[in-house]
């Protein structure tokens, strides 16, 4: 699977939008961009995926490259309990229904009040 | 209604004791998984069963064996606990026959604490 690379933390002020960068320049045409985050003592959840085109849904937004070798999970107003691990991962599709993440150190991101 | 299920929350034992952490999901999923995240945070994947049948072993001792009674069921049993083998144990599931072919999310429960001392 192809590696990504993420900022290991982030600080952010409530309220205000947040933008998580993702490095994946060896990402393969059939790769897909998932997210997701970890709150503290909780599983991880599923955030946001996407292809080739930016993606909307009522957690976040995912912008993506036009060479799609690097993505930003935006968060459009950070709240306290968007606090967690972030993680960037390249599922390639014709794997997806393994269910294997490969997770790497994420982004820790802080947001104060 | 808790969707992944995972008993117990927290379990500390003696090293080469023998323990069990079950997990049940009430989605209607198809595919479970047992993923371990060590004490420097790192993930990784243990095993995937899909309708009760292994189809990811990812190099896991044989201490460890899990076990698929149904579909909502997937329970880790370790065989003689080691220190190495403390971690917290997350249970997970998918469904792999959906329609929405470019998902396959995964859904987490909240993890089990293993303590070996």
């Amino acid at each position: 699977d192809a590696k990504t690379t993420q900022p290991n933390s982030m600080e952010s002020n409530e309220e205000e939008p947040v933008h998580l960068p993702c490095n994946h320049s060896t990402i393969s045409g059939t790769d897909y961009i998932h997210w997701y985050r970890q709150l503290p003592s909780q599983g991880p959840e599923y955030v946001i995926h996407g292809l080739t085109s930016n993606v909307n849904n009522r957690m976040a937004s995912l912008a993506i490259a036009e060479d799609r070798k690097s993505s930003t999970l935006i968060l459009h107003r950070a709240t306290l309990r968007d606090a967690a691990v972030y993680y960037c991962i390249l599922r390639d599709r014709s794997l997806l229904f393994t269910g294997k993440l490969i997770f790497g150190q994420g982004t820790t991101l802080q947001v104060k009040p | 209604d808790t969707a992944v299920s995972q008993t117990p929350k927290y379990l500390v034992t003696q090293m080469g004791n023998d323990k069990s952490i079950k997990c049940e999901q009430n989605l209607g999923h198809d595919t479970m998984y047992w993923y371990k995240q060590d004490s420097k945070k790192f993930l990784k994947i243990m095993f995937s069963y899909n309708n009760k049948e292994l189809i990811i072993n990812e190099t896991v001792p044989n201490r460890f064996s899990p076990k698929s009674p149904d579909k909502a069921h997937l329970n880790l049993h370790i065989n003689s606990l080691e220190l190495g083998d403390s971690a917290v144990y997350f249970c997970a599931s998918s469904q792999m026959t959906s329609g929405r072919i470019d998902t396959g999310e995964l859904f987490f429960g909240e993890g089990s604490r293993l303590t070996v001392l």
